[in-house]
Formats: structure tokens, sequence, C-alpha cells
């Protein structure tokens, strides 16, 4: 079946850092694939998608670039403020088996923090 | 902007009680999601609504939950008897059709004592 792998957290980072999440995939076919980002106490938020190979969404000044070759589809950002702590999920979204409807699978989440 | 409503946002009860929790999806949203996400974990899908209709339960623990959407808006989960292990985040989402995004509501937390 579909499964999704993100690195383990917390991730800790300094204000200005350099920030990459990995997320790799397992999926038949051409999934679609987002970041969701959680902030504490509150809901999921879509970060960004993209829904075929080598595109690139963006947001925030977030990046993730679909790679069908390597199954993946890292999350970066140039420069983290202190803001963007928070908890990031990656996801895909594929017919399921029946093809009757979209399946979504997350991942486990990985923990942001970043400090002044 | 609109948004995926729940109630209520926060909910305690005692084990073998009954809970209910209500969300209401965007507008014109066909496609409605009930997740459990235990505290430090990515969230688990327990229902998917397409309208009205089931598509997918496969996660949903039957002899105890049971998830509704009568007329194909809003929706009703229901937990009876609650268990300790039913305390989490239970989140609700709403897609249009198609490889498209989810939005989500708030949440409600329960914790059972």
């Amino acid at each position: 079946g579909d499964s999704v792998t993100q690195m383990e957290g917390p991730v800790t980072l300094s204000e200005e850092a350099f920030l990459t999440i990995n997320c790799t995939y397992t999926a038949t076919g051409y999934p679609s694939l987002f970041w969701y980002v959680q902030y504490p106490g509150e809901g999921l938020q879509l970060l960004l998608k993209a829904t075929k190979a080598d595109d690139k969404g963006s947001n925030k000044g977030f990046e993730a670039t679909y790679r069908k070759e390597t199954t993946s589809f890292h999350l970066e950002k140039g420069s983290v403020q202190v803001s963007d702590s928070a908890v990031y999920f990656c996801a895909l979204s594929h017919n399921s088996p029946s093809g009757g409807y979209q399946k979504v699978t997350f991942g486990t989440g990985t923990k942001l923090q970043v400090i002044p | 902007e609109a948004e995926v409503a729940q109630s209520p946002r926060y909910k305690i009860t005692e084990k073998s009680q009954a809970v209910a929790f209500w969300c209401d999806p965007i507008s014109g949203h066909a496609t409605l999601y009930w997740y459990r996400q235990i505290l430090g974990q990515g969230p688990e899908l327990l229902v998917q609504f397409q309208d009205e209709s089931v598509v997918d339960d496969s996660q949903l623990p039957k002899d105890r939950f049971s998830a509704e959407r009568l007329k194909g808006v809003d929706s009703t989960l229901k937990i009876q008897p609650a268990e300790l292990g039913d305390s989490a985040m239970y989140l609700c989402a709403s897609s249009l059709e198609g490889p498209t995004a989810q939005y989500f509501g708030p949440g409600t937390r329960l914790t059972v004592l």
C-alpha cells in the first residue's frame, strides 16, 4: 500500500538557518504530494502541493519539488524564523485500489523548533 | 475565507460514556474526512465520505465508533462507549473531488478519564 516516510524530529535550528525536512513516498503511479503545517493547538493547514513530476510547490518561502526518480518531496526554506516553529506533515493523495476515490496518506510529522 | 467548523473544541468525559463530535465542511466540498491524531503522531483516517456515502471506513473501530453524513453536508462522529485509549485530537477535513488539498477544522480534543 501507499506510505510516506519523514525524517524524525525534533529538528532544532537557529533563526536564519537553512531548513531541509526529508520526505519519501511509496505509491504506484503518480500521486499528488502535499506538505501540511500544524502550529501548536491548531489543526493542519496546507503549506504547499505538487500534482505531477518535476512540479515545484512553494509558499511563504518554503519549497518542495516532486522528484519521481527518487520518490521524494523534500521541504526546504532558505532562512527560517521563530514563527516557523511547528510540526510539518508530508502527505500523498492517490487513487484507491478500487479507483472510486482519492485516498490520503500522512507521514508521522517532523517537529521544527527555531531558536532566536 | 470559508472554514471547516468543528464543535466542541474540547471534551472531557468518563470512560463508558457516549460522546459526539460535529463537523460542518466548506460549502460545496463533496468529500469529508474524520481523522484521529494521537499526540506526537500523524493523522490517522477513521472514515471518509463522498457526499453522503462512506467510501473508506477500514480503520474505524466499528464496535464503538459510528459516523454519519445524512444530507451530504455536515457530519457527526460518535463514540460509545468511550475508552481511555480514545483520548486524542479528532480532526475533520473537507476537499473538492479529485486530487486536491484538504482543509482542516481546528479539531476536538477529547480526554477520557
